[in-house]
């Protein structure tokens, strides 16, 4: 089971952090996280692969990495169209398992 | 430009039968694994099945294992998914995938009882 926060609330210009973490044990490298942002009607959109690595439509003020045992979605300076779910997804030998996502609010 | 097209969803009922497709553009689809996620009305998204590049190697969600069936077509650049004895809880919007990089928009897939 993957785990994420199920909602969170940022104020504009703050930051925020969002966790992935399994229930197998602690997330490494080798679950190679990605993050995935989805708002509403919308298809999901690929921010960061492999932990920490960016896409050419990734905003710079988001960044992947991994934190006390977790993959981490840091967003550094949060955006009104920031709002949106996140979800992140680490990879098994075989199964490749979504988390629940995070509801992100930027209020 | 890379684009990725979803179509054949659609209203079935259940035990019923649905065969998606995604047809893939802008890139050399050979050299991608595929993947296919779900999004169930209001829910998160779930991984369905994958399939190498080479159509040898394919993986599958327990809950849709001998049920479903991911299969690609190289020449034509284009990904499939057939759906047999659907069930209520198959309803979702279906996503393709080039190796979770890129995603297409989606097709509606919907069974009733």
């Amino acid at each position: 089971v993957v785990t994420q926060e199920p909602s969170l609330t940022v104020s504009p210009g703050e930051t925020v952090t969002l966790t992935c973490d399994s229930s197998t044990g602690g997330v490494t490298s080798g679950h190679y996280p990605y993050w995935f942002q989805q708002k509403p009607g919308q298809a999901p959109r690929t921010l960061i692969y492999d932990t920490s690595n960016k896409h050419p439509w990734t905003p710079a003020r988001f960044s992947g990495s991994l934190l006390g045992g977790k993959a981490a979605l840091t967003l550094s300076g949060a955006q009104p169209e920031d709002e949106a779910d996140y979800y992140c997804v680490l990879f098994y030998s075989g199964p490749v398992v979504f988390g629940g996502g995070t509801k992100l609010t930027v209020l | 430009e890379v684009r990725l097209v979803e179509s054949g969803g659609g209203l079935v009922q259940s035990g019923g039968s649905l065969r998606l497709s995604c047809a893939a553009s802008g890139f050399t689809f050979s050299d991608y694994w595929m993947i296919w996620v779900r999004q169930a009305p209001g829910k998160g998204l779930e991984w369905v099945a994958n399939i190498k590049q080479d159509g040898s190697d394919k993986s599958y969600v327990d809950s849709v294992k001998g049920r479903f069936t991911i299969s690609r077509d190289n020449a034509k650049n284009s990904l499939y998914l057939q759906m047999n004895n659907m069930r209520v809880e198959d309803t979702a919007v279906y996503y393709c995938a080039r190796g979770l990089h890129i995603w297409g928009q989606g097709t509606m897939v919907t069974v009733s009882s």
